[in-house]
């Protein structure tokens, strides 16, 4: 059965303090893996996509990267704005229904 | 350019009655799909539709029909309220499915079943 788990399920942080979010998947033929960044009260907001082993992918203070088995979200020097909830998903090769994680919450503390 | 459009913002519904919550893009895409979101729980997929014309079930469509007469329109309706269907509904929408998933969300419908 596919499946997309992230951890933590909650994430706070000190202003300046990196970290990683993580994503593991068990998505038959994937076809891409998708993270997004959700406000609250918002929808979902597309960040990055990621296709195959190795790529990586940097926005701001963001930077996605993949494996086999996992995608990492890492934030450098987080500010308090980069509070949200983040979310990936996996598309499997098989149809075109996108498998959501619960998604990770970050706090970033001034 | 809106994007994704919702309407209502927020709904209170008593139990057994029906509402269609709106969804409209005008980014020309072909893909458009309703998920619910539910505290510490994934966005489920509810029902998607390929084209005008052509809809189909998601991982929970039971309580829930759509029919898409247009591009540009995606209406899903509650036929029976039930508490259970407490939750955040968003309408997505995305270009043809396997040249591009990106899928880009509207602001959401907060609805409240009692």
């Amino acid at each position: 059965e596919d499946q997309v788990t992230q951890s933590p399920e909650a994430l706070r942080l000190q202003e300046g303090e990196s970290s990683s979010l993580n994503c593991s998947y068990t998505v038959s033929g994937l076809r891409g893996l998708f993270w997004y960044r959700q406000d609250p009260g918002k929808g979902p907001e597309f960040l990055f996509t990621l296709y195959s082993a190795g790529e990586e992918k940097e926005k701001e203070r963001l930077k996605a990267t993949l494996t086999k088995k996992e995608s990492f979200l890492h934030i450098t020097a987080p500010k308090p704005e980069d509070s949200a909830t983040y979310l990936c998903a996996g598309a499997p090769v098989s149809n075109y229904q996108l498998i959501w994680g619960a998604g990770t919450k970050l706090i970033i503390k001034p | 350019n809106a994007g994704v459009t919702q309407t209502p913002k927020f709904q209170v519904l008593k139990t057994g009655q029906s509402m269609t919550l709106q969804c409209a893009q005008d980014m020309n895409h072909e893909y458009m799909s309703w998920y619910r979101q539910d505290p510490g729980m994934g966005l489920r997929l509810i029902h998607y539709s390929v084209g005008a014309g052509i809809t189909d079930q998601g991982e929970v469509p039971n309580g829930y029909n759509v029919s898409r007469s247009t591009t540009e329109d995606f209406p899903l309706r509650l036929l029976s309220a039930a508490p259970s269907q407490t939750s955040v509904y968003f309408c997505a929408s995305s270009a043809v499915p396997g040249q591009s998933d990106t899928q880009y969300f509207g602001p959401g419908t907060r609805l409240t079943v009692l």
